[in-house]
């Protein structure tokens, strides 16, 4: 079993609909989860951060983490074009190998006008 | 720029040449990684250096080898590279390795072995 899973995609939506991006992990010691938006030719960057089980919101995002499932979100509201990007989640454990995040494939989101 | 400046972007190279990728971040950051990020797979990390010494060797093959001779400068020094070796190569830089968080990536060096 994969340490992260997160569906590749790609995801096609119109604009203006809330899109949903999920990842599932199997490794109970993670304690912060992140998500990264990455542009084409562009390295990622950090959109969203968790710290250990909860909700937090930024503007039209939404992250959500349940660690009893095991289980991440990223919810965008009110999709733009300019949110086409490829999302990554992102995890660890504090005090573990340095520098050692655990990334999804990231999944592929198209928001069409 | 995100602060994090990588040079070349772009990079074709033949598996007997020999070539270097380099970072530069200017932010003060006390850790720099490498990772490695080929189609349809996770991120890859490949090593770790932590006020500029290396904390982190993720099994890479030593047809890679890393030197950060400050915080503020990385390098990946490359040689005898195999056609699966191309990917975007990105770098990172952080506060402290081991909160696991506040990574900021340049814009990575597409690399093609031929």
């Amino acid at each position: 079993q994969k340490e992260v899973e997160q569906d590749p995609g790609p995801l096609s939506v119109p604009e203006g609909a809330i899109v949903s991006l999920n990842c599932t992990y199997s490794n109970s010691a993670f304690q912060y989860f992140m998500w990264y938006r990455q542009y084409s030719r562009k390295g990622p960057e950090l959109l969203m951060y968790t710290y250990s089980s909860g909700n937090k919101e930024d503007g039209r995002f939404t992250a959500q983490v349940d660690k009893s499932s095991k289980y991440i979100s990223l919810f965008i509201r009110d999709s733009q074009p300019s949110d086409s990007a490829t999302y990554l989640c992102a995890m660890s454990a504090y005090g573990g190998s340095q520098g050692n995040l655990i990334f999804g494939k990231g999944t592929k989101l198209s928001v069409k006008p | 720029e995100t602060g994090v400046t990588q040079t070349p972007r772009h990079l074709v190279m033949g598996m007997t040449n020999k070539k270097s990728l380099k970072c530069e971040q200017h932010l003060g950051h006390n850790a720099m990684y490498w990772y490695k990020q080929s189609a349809k797979k996770p991120l890859e990390l490949m090593f770790v250096y932590n006020f500029k010494e290396q904390t982190e060797n993720n099994s890479v093959p030593s047809r890679f080898s890393p030197e950060c001779p400050n915080s503020s400068h990385l390098f990946l020094h490359l040689h005898t590279l195999q056609p699966e070796d191309s990917a975007l190569y990105l770098c990172a830089s952080s506060h402290n390795p081991r909160q696991g968080y506040g990574y900021t990536f340049g814009s990575g060096t597409r690399l093609t072995v031929v």
